[in-house]
């Protein structure tokens, strides 16, 4: 079945420092692939997606682009602050058949001032 | 608009009962998915609608466990006969049945005592 594996934290970074969680996938055909956020105390919500191959998504300067040579989806950001302090999960959600919504385990980021 | 809204947002429960949680999606997504986080861990997936089809049970944890959907629309996750391992917070989701993103409510919180 599908699957994702995701960069297991947690990942302690310095403000301004540069981010990567890295993630991956397994599926079969084209999925779509998604990075969620929850902050401190705070639901889940989408922070960025793409939907098909060499797709860039970007939100509050986070990037990820979806790459179909290497199965990968990482998330970047050039210059973190603390306000980006949260648990980043990475998803798939399959076309045809299942389009069930699978997750990673989640990387929790913190960011020091 | 209304986003996907789960009752109660708190449930405190003695070990042994039998508690009902409640997920209203999005009006017009066909797909519903039902998550598990526990304190500090990531999501377990639990089940999953879409449509009229059989749902995805795989990831029901024990049979105490089990989620119907009315009409399309209201899910009801029971769990019989609740066990201190049970408590988590119990998350909701809903979807269109395209490549766009799921939406998540904001959980309920079940503690057993």
């Amino acid at each position: 079945g599908n699957s994702v594996t995701q960069m297991e934290g947690p990942v302690t970074l310095s403000e301004e420092a540069f981010l990567t969680i890295n993630c991956t996938y397994t599926a079969t055909g084209y999925p779509s692939l998604f990075w969620y956020v929850q902050y401190p105390g705070e639901g889940l919500q989408l922070l960025l997606k793409a939907t098909k191959a060499d797709d860039k998504g970007s939100n509050k300067g986070f990037e990820a682009t979806y790459r179909k040579e290497t199965t990968s989806f990482h998330l970047e950001k050039g210059s973190v602050q603390v306000s980006d302090s949260a648990v980043y999960f990475c998803a798939l959600k399959g076309r045809g058949g299942s389009e069930k919504l699978v997750f990673g385990k989640g990387t929790k980021l913190t960011v020091n001032p | 608009g209304a986003g996907v809204s789960q009752s109660p947002s708190n449930k405190v429960t003695e070990k042994g009962k039998d508690v009902e949680l409640r997920c209203d999606p999005i009006s017009g997504h066909t797909a519903l998915y039902w998550y598990r986080q526990s304190l500090g861990q990531g999501l377990e997936f639990l089940i999953y609608f879409q449509g009229n089809s059989a749902p995805d049970k795989s990831g029901l944890p024990s049979d105490r466990f089990s989620a119907e959907r009315t009409g399309g629309s209201v899910s009801t996750l029971t769990i019989q006969r609740t066990q201190q391992e049970d408590s988590a917070v119990y998350l909701c989701a809903s979807s269109p049945r395209t490549e766009r993103e799921a939406f998540f409510g904001q959980g309920t919180r079940l503690t057993v005592v």
